[in-house]
């Protein structure tokens, strides 16, 4: 079964600073991998893709097959990013396409 | 479009008593699914249906019931709470993509089984 895995459960930054949050995956094949964000009061919604090497909000994730890893990255974060984050990995079989999370980071962004 | 929505928002259970949480979509999607999120482990699946007629199981399905009514539909029943079940449980929907898919997320429904 598919593993992802987020080692931090809380980053505290100040506002202006890096952030980086980790995610792990365990899968042979050539993974497809998202980070979804949920801000506060609101539903959880998709960030960004893997495949679509998007930048939004500012945030980019690089896939490192040799490190299983998909790192989100932003350069200066602002309050608004303030929010819980989950990695998380689709498996596509012919029975259906599955998502599995992982346990998610939240991210404060201190003034 | 109200996209997924999800009642009732909040329920306080006993345990032994039961309920059905509905979910709906508007967007015609194929797939519909059902998580619960818990503090420090995430989303994790309970149910799933890749269409319209059928259900699998998740990671987590000990205790519950699905049934897809029809293509916009999809509810969650607890037959006899517990209160390991206490938990915000979430209902998605998507289109299978590959790795442009999407899932769509409802508001959630925030379960307290005493």
């Amino acid at each position: 079964a598919q593993r992802v895995t987020q080692p931090e459960k809380l980053l505290s930054v100040f506002k202006g600073a890096p952030v980086e949050l980790k995610c792990n995956y365990s899968y042979s094949g050539s993974p497809e991998l998202f980070w979804y964000v949920q801000y506060s009061r609101q539903r959880l919604q998709l960030l960004l893709r893997h495949i679509s090497r998007e930048s939004i909000k500012g945030f980019t994730a690089d896939l490192n097959k040799g490190e299983t890893s998909f790192h989100l990255k932003k350069p200066f974060a602002q309050e608004e990013d303030s929010a819980m984050y989950y990695c998380a990995s689709l498996t596509i079989k012919a029975a259906g396409n599955k998502l599995t999370f992982g346990g998610g980071t939240r991210v404060l962004v201190k003034p | 479009n109200a996209g997924v929505t999800q009642t009732p928002k909040f329920q306080v259970l006993k345990t032994g008593q039961s309920m059905t949480l509905q979910c709906a979509q508007d967007m015609n999607h194929n797939s519909m699914y059902w998580y619960r999120q818990d503090p420090g482990m995430g989303l994790r699946l309970i149910y799933y249906s890749a269409s319209e007629g059928t259900t699998d199981k998740g990671e987590v399905p000990n205790g519950y019931n699905v049934s897809r009514l029809n293509k916009r539909e999809f509810s969650l029943r607890l037959e006899s709470a517990a209160p390991s079940q206490t938990s915000v449980y979430f209902c998605a929907s998507s289109e299978p993509a590959g790795g442009l898919e999407t899932q769509y997320f409802g508001p959630g429904t925030r379960l307290l089984v005493l």
